[in-house]
């Protein structure tokens, strides 16, 4: 299902390197979400967006920062990566009545 | 705050009956959901059910709401090695709108052949 895609799928940098996730969906969805999951975390929520330029931080937003300039695309922004982002990444998109529909997520390195 | 909790692993024998377990706290979530985790994938919807309802069935699914003990679980029925999978338990109060979901760490279901 190619409703919505993430770049880039794996990616390797070091600490205090910046560096930009990229969700794109083709269902002109109003609300999008950034995730990270982690062992003996489950996936926790960084930011969301209810609209072009309309966003507001999750549970674990320090550190992160995103943006929202057209509908179809969400990016997530860390300023100075830290060896702690290391993660994998989920982009979601909700479909209503609950279902996010989620992309195959982005794993990030921070050495 | 909201907070979801569930059992990290379960172990079933193929053809058995899986029944995977969750508690939440938020008294007022409106809808509870099921979603299931392949390696190397996102997750993928299997189910959800309102509040206001105790029983859903679809095919090898049921999730049954205990709303007054806060208590979902999902059942699979005749569990095959396909469903081998981490099963994360979510909550909402606006069906995935403004908050997003809350959800539990994952249970791993293993199956022994």
């Amino acid at each position: 299902d190619a409703g919505i895609t993430q770049s880039p799928r794996h990616k390797v940098t070091e600490t205090g390197t910046p560096v930009t996730l990229r969700c794109h969906q083709t269902e002109n969805h109003r609300y999008m979400y950034w995730y990270r999951q982690d062992p003996g975390h489950g996936l926790r929520l960084i930011h969301y967006s209810y609209g072009v330029k309309d966003t507001d931080k999750g549970e674990v937003s320090d550190g992160y920062s995103v943006s929202r300039s057209k509908t179809e695309d969400f990016l997530l922004t860390l300023e100075s990566a830290t060896s702690s982002q290391t993660s994998v990444y989920f982009c979601a998109i909700s479909r209503g009545a609950g279902e996010l529909f989620f992309g195959e997520g982005s794993r990030l390195t921070v050495l | 705050g909201e907070d979801v909790e569930q059992s990290l692993f379960l172990s079933v024998r193929e053809g058995d009956s899986s029944v995977i377990n969750c508690t939440y706290t938020d008294s007022s979530s409106t809808y509870l959901y099921w979603y299931k985790q392949e390696p190397g994938a996102g997750l993928q919807l299997l189910t959800y059910i309102f509040s206001n309802m105790d029983m859903k069935q679809d095919q090898r699914l049921t999730v049954l709401l205990n709303k007054k003990d806060k208590h979902l679980s999902l059942r699979i029925a005749d569990t095959q090695t396909g469903d081998s999978a981490i099963y994360f338990c979510a909550e909402s109060i606006e069906g995935g709108g403004a908050d997003g979901l809350t959800f539990g760490k994952g249970t791993h279901l293993i199956i022994q052949p």
